[in-house]
């Protein structure tokens, strides 16, 4: 069964440009999240979604970065228009839904996009 | 979430067990650890997760204490490719946000 799988592997853009990520789920999945690791930080949260629907997007620095997941398959990370600070490595994750008190909700990783804003 | 707290890094000899400790003292009842590790240039992996038992898998052990307020992750026979950076995590399951903090950085030298 494939992973989670994250594209482009590597961005490299100019202040002010666009940029799009992609992340397609373990098939099956109805959660997805968005990370981020900017330089010398902690991982952090960005957004959680349940199928297409946004459950938590507490995470979400500003209104500059949009995430969609039309279908509740892939998503999309939308970053308009990127700053300096906005570089870093972006990580996706899905989990299968909780659905008895049993359950955990183990997350599993995509190898990340390494974002460079110059 | 809770917080917790690891040591900022430890080394381990190939072959011998690696030892990781986590102090997570304001745990809640119904907070899980969970136990995860980023590989250099890798996403995060999960290991291991637990609320009150003991649990082992394939990768690793985990020992909660009976109050539950510290945890030890314990690789039975570390290899090269143990070298990481472990992260040790009080989650509840349904919010499924994942808080990380700095983590453990393990290195195993032959």
């Amino acid at each position: 069964e494939a992973g989670v799988t994250q594209f482009p592997s590597h961005s490299v853009i100019e202040k002010g440009q666009t940029v799009t990520l992609r992340c397609d789920p373990i098939s099956g999945h109805d959660n997805l999240y968005w990370y981020r690791r900017v330089m010398g930080k902690e991982i952090k949260f960005l957004l959680h979604f349940v199928k297409e629907s946004k459950q938590d997007e507490s995470g979400m620095p500003n209104n500059r970065f949009l995430a969609e997941r039309t279908g509740g398959t892939y998503s999309t990370l939308k970053v308009q228009p990127a700053e300096l600070e906005d570089s870093g490595v972006y990580f996706c994750a899905s989990s299968q839904v909780v659905l008895t008190e049993a359950s955990t909700d183990t997350q599993y990783f995509g190898p990340g996009t390494r974002l460079t804003v110059l | 979430d809770a917080k917790t707290t690891q040591p900022p890094s430890m080394d381990c000899a190939e072959g011998r067990a690696a030892n990781l400790p986590c102090n997570h003292s304001t745990i809640s009842g119904n907070e899980y650890v969970y136990w995860y590790r980023q590989i250099h240039s890798q996403g995060p992996q999960y290991i291991i997760h637990g609320l009150k038992n003991n649990e082992t898998n394939e990768m690793a052990s985990l020992i909660i204490t009976e109050d539950r307020k510290s945890s030890t992750l314990i690789l039975p026979h570390a290899t090269l490719r143990d070298t990481a950076v472990y992260y040790c995590i009080a989650s509840y399951t349904s919010y499924g946000k994942l808080t990380f903090g700095q983590g453990t950085i393990l290195t195993v030298h032959p």
